[in-house]
């Protein structure tokens, strides 16, 4: 999994509860991303990060938020989870001016 | 923004033989098309990738074509086995500023082997 990890992999929650979801990544690499794979729909770019402190917007960004205070880190907060935000979420890397992204495990998140 | 399409949705296929999944993309600025494996419960892993300077690029079994006129791309495998079984996805991405690259992703194609 090119060095990143994401954790929890698994998490079950309640409406309306915040999650927080972390990738971390051991390459250095400067761009970082997170993404949704819902059945039907394949991946979809939630956020990503061209730095520390720099983030911007995705395809199906509304109800998440993202924060990168270290390079090896990248945040995913739901600040109040919905069901149709149950899915599994991944993160990726890549390096550089390079296009080429690796996956991380992911992270199955249930919202009841 | 950019839309891909991937087809076919599921494929079956005789250990041995050959499978093709093929792609489309709907902006001429996309210039890089990776190609991603993903095994039950594991995240997407790159399998092999081409860029628009190319028209064909090849892994042992594994071949990927791109015809940038009609703005699509497919993937061949050869003699196929069980273990090439799994969903496999399609993307496209071009630079979309600082630097960065946002794919935009096929909804899958599930193949399965047949031994």
């Amino acid at each position: 999994d090119a060095g990143i990890t994401q954790s929890p992999r698994h998490k079950v929650t309640e409406t309306g509860t915040p999650v927080t979801l972390r990738c971390h990544q051991t390459e250095n690499h400067r761009y970082m991303y997170w993404y949704r794979q819902d059945p039907g729909h394949g991946l979809r770019l939630i956020h990503y990060s061209y730095g520390v402190k720099d983030t911007d917007k995705g395809e199906v960004s509304d109800g998440y938020s993202v924060s990168r205070s270290k390079t090896e880190d990248f945040l995913l907060t739901l600040e109040s989870a919905t069901s149709s935000q149950t899915s599994v979420y991944f993160c990726a890397i890549t390096g550089g001016l390079e296009d080429t992204q690796y996956f991380g495990p992911g992270t199955r998140l249930t919202v009841l | 923004g950019e839309n891909v399409e991937q087809h076919p949705s599921t494929l079956s296929v005789q250990e041995g033989d050959s499978a093709v999944i093929k792609c489309t993309y709907s902006d001429s600025a996309s210039n890089y098309f990776p190609w991603y494996k993903q095994e039950l419960g594991k995240g997407p892993q790159l399998i092999i990738d081409i860029r628009s300077n190319v028209g064909e690029k090849k892994d042992q079994r594994i071949a990927v074509t791109l015809n940038k006129t009609a703005k699509h791309f497919s993937l061949h495998i050869t003699e196929t086995q069980p273990e090439d079984s799994a969903v496999y996805f399609c993307a496209a991405s071009m630079d979309s500023g600082a630097g960065s690259y946002q794919l935009t992703f096929g909804k899958g194609t599930k193949l399965s082997v047949i031994p």
